[in-house]
Parts: structure tokens; sequence; C-alpha cells
């Protein structure tokens, strides 16, 4: 079975400091994962999208994830956040073999000035 | 480029009353997707059409119905509101894959219809 987990609901960092959140899978297929980023009243739109073809999948607004198989991993960092970047992210997990997807709970990042 | 199109944007009901929510994409998506959000406890899907004509039930089904009118639209039925279902609901739409698998396809999210119900 198919399992997602953000390991943290809520993430705080300074402006101008790294931005990591994780997301760990459970899949006993090669899955595609994908960050979607929501803004306060607003719908989820598309960060970035892993689909076996590099393991560092470069996004948009400067972030990027990197998939690691050996852990079961797949977590979003950026080198220097933004205020802009205060949001809520969401890891997905997708199983094509049975046009299954799984989203995680979330994890609303809190960007200081 | 609307993208994908909700109506309405906000909704009180009483508890009983009926509602359909209307979801409206104009990127040729075969797939579709209705979900709830509720604080806490991530998306949660509630239908789906994987292509026109289809519909499948998804995680939390009871208590909704939906219709998939055409290839641009998919609405969701409230047939006797319940306080329960007080919620966000956001429509998603995805291209078709190779082999007609639409889960590894990213979705295209509208902004949602915030509804409650007394």
């Amino acid at each position: 079975a198919q399992s997602v987990t953000q390991l943290d609901s809520h993430v705080s960092v300074s402006e101008g400091t790294p931005v990591l959140l994780r997301c760990n899978y459970s899949s006993s297929y090669s899955p595609s994962l994908f960050w979607y980023v929501q803004h306060p009243n607003k719908g989820l739109q598309l960060l970035l999208k892993y689909t076996s073809a590099a393991t560092l999948v470069k996004g948009i607004n400067g972030f990027e994830a990197e998939f690691k198989k050996s852990e079961t991993s797949f977590h979003l960092t950026k080198p220097s956040a933004h205020m802009s970047d205060a949001a809520e992210y969401f890891c997905v997990v997708s199983d094509s073999n049975f046009n299954k997807f799984y989203f995680g709970s979330g994890t609303k990042l809190n960007v200081k000035p | 480029n609307a993208g994908v199109t909700q109506t309405p944007k906000f909704q009180v009901l009483k508890t009983g009353q009926s509602m359909t929510l209307q979801c409206a994409q104009d990127m040729n998506h075969n797939s579709m997707y209705w979900y709830r959000q509720d604080p806490g406890m991530g998306l949660r899907l509630i239908y789906y059409s994987a292509s026109e004509g289809t519909t499948d039930k998804g995680e939390v089904p009871n208590g909704y119905n939906v219709s998939r009118l055409n290839k641009r639209e998919f609405s969701l039925r409230l047939e006797s509101a319940a306080p329960s279902q007080t919620s966000v609901y956001f429509c998603a739409s995805s291209e078709e894959g190779a082999q007609g698998s639409y889960s590894n396809q990213p979705q295209h999210f509208g902004d949602g219809t915030r509804l409650s119900i007394l």
C-alpha cells in the first residue's frame, strides 16, 4: 500500500535562511512524486514533479527536491526563504499502475522578517 | 487563460438544503476531481472522473453525487446538506498520461468554494 508522511505540520524560518520541508513515502513500485503549494484562499499550484528522469528536480520559485529511493524520501528545499514563500505545502505520491494518488497532510511554512 | 473555474466562491446553506457546486476547465483535460479540505486533514478525494462519461468514488463520497456533464464540466451535488459537510471544496483537472494513466499527471486546481452549513 502507498502512503505519504509529511514529518512537520509547521515549519518556521527567517527570511533569507534555508527551507527544508520533509516528505517520506511508502511505495511498492516506482512512484511519481509531486510537491504543491497553496497560498491563503487559493487552490494548489504545482511546484515540481519527479517521474524517474533525474533524482534532483528543480521547480518554480527556486524550490527543488531530491528523490532518495534508499531513504524513501522526497524532501523540498530552497536555499533562501522569501516572505512570499509563506504558504502550505503538500507532498503527493502516485502509483500509475493502479491510477491512485495520495496527499500528505501538509506543512505550513511561516517566514519571519 | 482561466484554467479551472469554480462557482460559487462562497455559500451558506441551512441543514437539509441542496446545492450544486460547478466546475469547468478550459485545458481540454480528460480527468477531473473533487476534493474537500478541512483543517489538519489535508485534501480528501470525494469523487473523480477519469474521462468523459465515467465517474468513480474517492475516499469520502458519502452525501455527495457528481455529474460529468461534458469534457469541460464536472459538478458536485449535495442532496441534503449536513453541518459535517462544512468545508472548502476544490475542483481539479489533469491530462491523460501514457496508456490511459492519470495519477502521474500534475493536477490543476480551482480557487475553491467555501461552504458553510448551519
